[in-house]
């Protein structure tokens, strides 16, 4: 699976919109980007994710670079609730022979201001 | 709430005890994970199965097994237990084996002393 880069920490405040960036610029044209909070000490919480278009749900919008190397996670207006670890991980999805291990880095503290 | 639960919430015990941690995946999905998570080596994926086969190993240490029982519940033992094992321990759930999206339980925190 290919390697993440995030920054350690953001801000953010209540109600504007928290962009994460993930740098993956080895990432393989099989892999898929995930995005994962973890708010104190809770499991993991899946967000989203994304091969090579953009994608949204009801939780976030993934942005996913034309080159793929980099994307971002987008909340489009930030609660205080979203206050959590955010991890960004590119790893085969439905292709291969991948099983279903998901590989965390350190992830993005992201804390939300009122 | 994923739908995921783990069971005991917390647990305290002295080096060189057994311990089993048990977790009981959504409705419907037949693979299970075990992760791991100390505070100096962060989330670290164990092991995975998958409709009561293992699937996939990751830096499970030899004291530590796992298995997964005809009603899809899986169990994680730990023996032999030392300091160094103080960590949270998730489990996760997918319905397929390849895992795209694993609902996370609440966990269980084991403290050595």
């Amino acid at each position: 699976d290919a390697k993440t880069t995030q920054p350690t920490s953001m801000d953010c405040a209540e109600g504007r919109a928290a962009n994460l960036p993930c740098n993956h610029s080895t990432i393989s044209g099989n892999e898929y980007v995930y995005w994962y909070r973890q708010i104190h000490s809770q499991g993991p919480q899946y967000i989203i994710h994304g091969l090579k278009n953009n994608e949204t749900n009801e939780m976030a919008s993934l942005i996913i670079t034309e080159d793929r190397k980099s994307s971002t996670l987008i909340l489009p207006h930030a609660t205080l609730r979203d206050t959590a670890v955010y991890y960004c991980i590119v790893r085969v999805g439905t292709g291969g022979t991948s099983y279903g291990k998901l590989t965390f880095g350190q992830g993005t503290i992201l804390t939300v201001h009122p | 709430d994923s739908g995921v639960t783990q069971t005991p919430k917390h647990l305290i015990t002295a080096t060189g005890q057994r311990v089993t941690l048990r977790c009981s995946p959504r409705s419907g999905d037949l693979s299970v994970y075990w992760y791991q998570q100390s505070l100096d080596q962060g989330l670290q994926f164990l092991i995975q199965y998958y409709n009561g086969e293992e699937r996939a190993k990751g830096n499970i240490l030899e004291r530590f097994s796992a298995q997964q029982f005809p009603d899809l519940h899986s169990e994680l033992n730990l023996s032999s237990l030392e300091l160094g094992d103080s960590a949270l321990y998730f489990c996760a759930s997918s319905v397929a084996p390849r895992g795209e999206t694993q609902y996370f339980g609440p966990g269980t925190r084991l403290l050595v002393l």
